[in-house]
């Protein structure tokens, strides 16, 4: 079977900086990906790991571990704009282009 | 660029009637995908297309769904005959061959069926 795991929900304050985890479980990995979606909007790309590591976009970081099938998408200096959900997605099996969704995590960031 | 343009935005229907939703891909990509959203079962594909060629359909829930790309600026989902179940957001996403997963998403067709 096929599993990504994330928080519901979490909540931060302004300025501060928030960790969104994702483990999975799945058959066949290539990479992990992360969108953000706001309310009655898209989800919007925001980085890709396909290797160990950190990769850092500006406020936000992705981090990845294969050996531990997890990773975590790092927000820094929280924005009120930051308030959104936030996905996962596993690219799976032998074909990229395939992703499979987490079930999101819910960010509220207050002032 | 326009981005990806999905049509209609918004669609009531009742139950047992025909629903057809469009989907533009942003020019260029050769990749397009269609999902489901729902609170429960969250962000599905349902099917994508590679140079206008189903690849995997297995998302598909059943044969009510059918789904089509014509060309490389075109698809159609069209879900007959529909049900309450099917109420759900619509999204297309398309996917340019170099963006590795990089997926660029339509503002979504929202679906009631009454």
């Amino acid at each position: 079977g096929q599993s990504l795991e994330q928080p519901s929900e979490v909540t931060a304050v302004e300025g501060a900086i928030v960790q969104i985890n994702c483990t999975y479980q799945t058959s066949g990995f290539y990479g992990l990906s992360w969108y953000q979606q706001h309310d009655g909007g898209a989800p919007t790309f925001l980085s890709y790991n396909a290797l160990d590591g950190l990769e850092e976009t500006g406020r936000f970081s992705s981090f990845l571990s294969r050996s531990d099938s997890y990773g975590y998408l790092l927000l820094q200096e929280l924005q009120m704009k930051d308030s959104a959900s936030y996905f996962c997605a596993v690219s799976h099996g032998r074909n990229t282009d395939k992703l499979i969704f987490g079930t999101g995590t819910r960010l509220q960031v207050f002032p | 660029d326009a981005g990806v343009i999905q049509s209609p935005r918004h669609e009531v229907t009742e139950m047992g009637q025909e629903v057809t939703l469009r989907c533009k891909p942003i020019s260029g990509h050769n990749s397009l995908f269609w999902y489901r959203q729902t609170m429960m079962r969250g962000l599905e594909l349902l099917i994508y297309f590679n140079n206008n060629v189903p690849i995997d359909d297995s998302g598909m829930p059943e044969d009510r769904f059918s789904a089509k790309m014509p060309n490389a600026s075109f698809s159609t989902l069209k879900i007959q005959p529909s049900e309450p179940r099917d109420s759900a957001v619509y999204f297309c996403a398309s996917r340019d061959k170099y963006s590795y997963n990089e997926q660029f998403f339509g503002p979504g067709t929202r679906l009631t069926v009454l």
